[in-house]
């Protein structure tokens, strides 16, 4: 099956600071990426979905310019949280959904996540 | 608008019994997937199964067991005969069909059921 990868899976920051988690696709074009965030004992929530080479639509309540999204190239996308606060600390994951052999548009294979602590 | 329901948020069977994960599910869509998730306490989210929308054929895979039904608009997981290992949460989500090559369908995830298995 296709393989997405996150990095870091872990970060501790203090408050204030910028965040970059990467979302790689390994063995497939990853035409569209989507990012949620999951806070403890709650389900998975979209924030935004980006199309390689666009700009990327965010989910209402989620603030643009808090959250950049890059996904500058089929197989990798970013996500950078700026000025990050304790109330961002939570669990990151990216998804992907593209073309290879054997993948279809309308499955998402997810990213093992990231874990973000903002001091 | 879509929306998936898990009426159950936790769970809790003795190793060797029988249980049933319920997912209803609201869309407008005549098109459109269904899935179940796995979390683990690791956090990364495995993929169970998919099934559309034209596809009312239950399913079986080893102990798990899928039973699908427009009517109701339901989504149903069985797992028999569970195991310790089975404890996680357990994720059903809706996804719009893709009709463009770089759109990839956006998914509504259920609240989650939290599986415990005790031995």
């Amino acid at each position: 099956g296709a393989v997405v990868s996150q990095h870091p899976s872990r970060v501790i920051c203090k408050s204030g600071t910028s965040v970059k988690i990467e979302c790689r696709s390994l063995d497939f074009q990853a035409t569209t990426m989507f990012w949620y965030r999951q806070f403890p004992k709650q389900s998975l929530m979209l924030m935004a979905t980006s199309n390689e080479g666009s700009k990327a639509t965010y989910e209402q309540g989620v603030e643009k310019d808090k959250f950049l999204i890059n996904h500058a190239s089929l197989t990798l996308s970013t996500l950078t949280v700026t000025s990050a606060h304790p109330e961002d600390s939570s669990f990151y994951i990216c998804s992907a959904s593209g073309r290879a052999s054997g993948v279809s548009y309308n499955e998402q294979f997810f990213g093992p996540g990231t874990r973000l602590t903002v001091l | 608008a879509q929306k998936v329901t898990q009426a159950q948020t936790e769970i809790s069977v003795v190793e060797k019994e029988d249980v049933t994960l319920d997912c209803v599910y609201e869309t407008r869509d005549t098109t459109y997937y269904l899935f179940w998730y796995k979390q683990p306490p690791s956090g990364e989210l495995v993929f169970l199964i998919r099934r559309n929308s034209f596809d009312e054929q239950n399913e079986i895979s080893g102990r798990y067991s899928w039973n699908f039904q427009k009517s109701t608009s339901s989504f149903n997981f069985t797992i028999t005969a569970s195991q310790v290992v089975d404890s996680a949460v357990y994720f059903c989500a809706l996804s719009e069909s893709v009709t463009s090559l770089n759109q990839g369908g956006k998914l509504i995830f259920g609240q989650g059921t939290e599986l415990s298995v005790k031995p």
